[in-house]
């Protein structure tokens, strides 16, 4: 079946820097794919929907400026998390359609 | 209200018991709908379609019910392996995209 990578699975960063996540489609071309992030014992909530050769759209509540995406080819996707914070903290998992929702293993991201 | 809601449980289930829980959506115009399973840090799975004439995949039944704005996931003979969070997956319930429920948590033990 169609396979979704992320990378890096965890990241530890210092407060102020900034994190990069891949997301890439690997046997598919997707021209969307979908960020989400998901505190302890919550579900996932959707960030932002990437859109390959345009700007991504933000959720209501979501700083663009702080969480960067770009979808620059059909088959990656990246988040960039600017000047990270402890509250950052979080799973960041990426999704991406083809005949069903497929996730990348997700990123771990913990900052301090 | 949430557009999916879902009981959070846990659901303490003996192996080889039954258990259902049921999910349900605001949007009546929501479009299609989904069972996911995710472990523990882990990304989520698919386990099955919800189609409106219900379907079945081994120990594991699906059904939604458009009138009443729910589907529900049945697990037969629950297996330790089955312990896991059971995500629901509407799609169309905010737009066009995929919307997830808080999602059960399932337990079963020896």
């Amino acid at each position: 079946g169609a396979v979704v990578s992320q990378h890096p699975s965890w990241v530890i960063c210092k407060s102020g820097t900034s994190v990069k996540i891949e997301c890439r489609s690997l046997d598919f071309q997707a021209t969307t794919m979908f960020w989400y992030r998901q505190f302890p014992k919550q579900s996932l909530m959707l960030m932002a929907t990437s859109n390959e050769g345009s700007k991504a759209t933000y959720e209501q509540g979501v700083e663009k400026d702080k969480f960067l995406i770009n979808h620059a080819s059909l088959t990656l996707s990246t988040l960039t998390v600017t000047s990270a914070h402890p509250e950052d903290s979080s799973f960041y998992i990426c999704s991406a359609m083809n005949t069903e929702a497929f996730f990348g293993q997700g990123t771990r991201l913990t900052v301090v | 209200r949430k557009e999916v809601e879902q009981d959070p449980g846990p659901f303490n289930v003996p192996e080889g018991a039954t258990v259902a829980f049921n999910c349900t959506y605001s949007n009546s115009a929501s479009q299609s709908f989904f069972w996911y399973r995710q472990d523990c840090r882990k990304e989520p799975k698919l386990l099955m379609s919800v189609y409106s004439s219900g379907n079945e995949d081994g120990r594991f039944t699906a059904q939604l019910n458009r009138a009443s704005q729910y589907i529900s996931l049945l697990i037969r003979d629950s297996k330790l392996s089955d312990s896991a969070t059971y995500l629901c997956v509407v799609w169309g319930a905010a737009g066009n995209k995929l919307t997830f429920g808080g999602g059960t948590r399932v337990l079963v033990k020896p």
